[in-house]
């Protein structure tokens, strides 16, 4: 079936830890988007990329990373650098004008 | 930054009513979208409106945008228990040829039985 997979879905990280999250899609999209949730504050971008080898900083992108170095990939890097990580990281292609979600990884510092 | 607001935070109803979703926000856009996302799961797309159009319907969904005003309406008629989720709203603007979805803060829908 086509659509977006992350993965893993829960992760726990201890602090000092880099962590990557993964995100794949076989939908052919030319753009990607990383997404934090956390409550009561909505999605807040992090980075997103338009085409392969190419990717832009959101508006919280201070202790993240990312790369794009196939259409079908964007994974995610927590760095030790980001002070509060906890959160809920959601990926989206985008097609048509409209985001496909992946089901979303779930990150705990210890 | 956020775009768009959504208003109320949270909503509870009756099964069988129907619940209206506002959205604002603060500048020009090319579309407006809704999203659903149900507890600890990703978003998952309702409807788009274009800067162009001032309503759209699908099924029991109905969204109005009114770009004088800045704003957008979601109404779920009839509303069922399984309906119960967060909404989103997600202006998209052009920027240097991207289309990047900004997103608010949700409106959280329960629905009793």
């Amino acid at each position: 079936d086509g659509g977006i997979t992350q993965s893993p879905k829960y992760l726990f990280r201890k602090e000092g830890q880099n962590v990557t999250l993964s995100c794949e899609q076989n939908l052919n999209h030319d753009a990607m988007y990383w997404y934090r949730q956390d409550p009561g504050q909505g999605l807040r971008l992090i980075y997103y990329s338009q085409i392969v080898n190419d990717f832009q900083k959101g508006d919280i992108a201070e202790g993240y990373s990312v790369s794009r170095e196939k259409k079908e990939s964007f994974p995610l890097t927590v760095t030790s650098a980001q002070k509060n990580p906890t959160a809920f990281y959601l990926c989206a292609s985008q097609g048509a004008g409209e985001l496909f979600f992946g089901e979303g990884s779930r990150l705990t510092v210890l | 930054s956020q775009q768009g607001e959504e208003d109320p935070q949270a909503l509870s109803i009756q099964e069988g009513e129907n619940a209206t979703m506002n959205c604002s926000y603060k500048t020009s856009i090319n579309n407006l979208q809704w999203y659903r996302q149900n507890s600890g799961r990703g978003l998952v797309h309702l409807i788009l409106i274009r800067s162009n159009e001032r309503e759209k319907h699908s099924g029991r969904l109905r969204v109005t945008l009114d770009t004088s005003k800045k704003s957008s309406s979601l109404l779920i008629t009839a509303s069922r228990a399984a309906d119960t989720a967060s909404y989103f709203c997600a202006t998209v603007k052009s920027s240097g040829g991207s289309y990047i979805p900004t997103f608010g803060r949700g409106t959280s829908l329960i629905v009793h039985p």
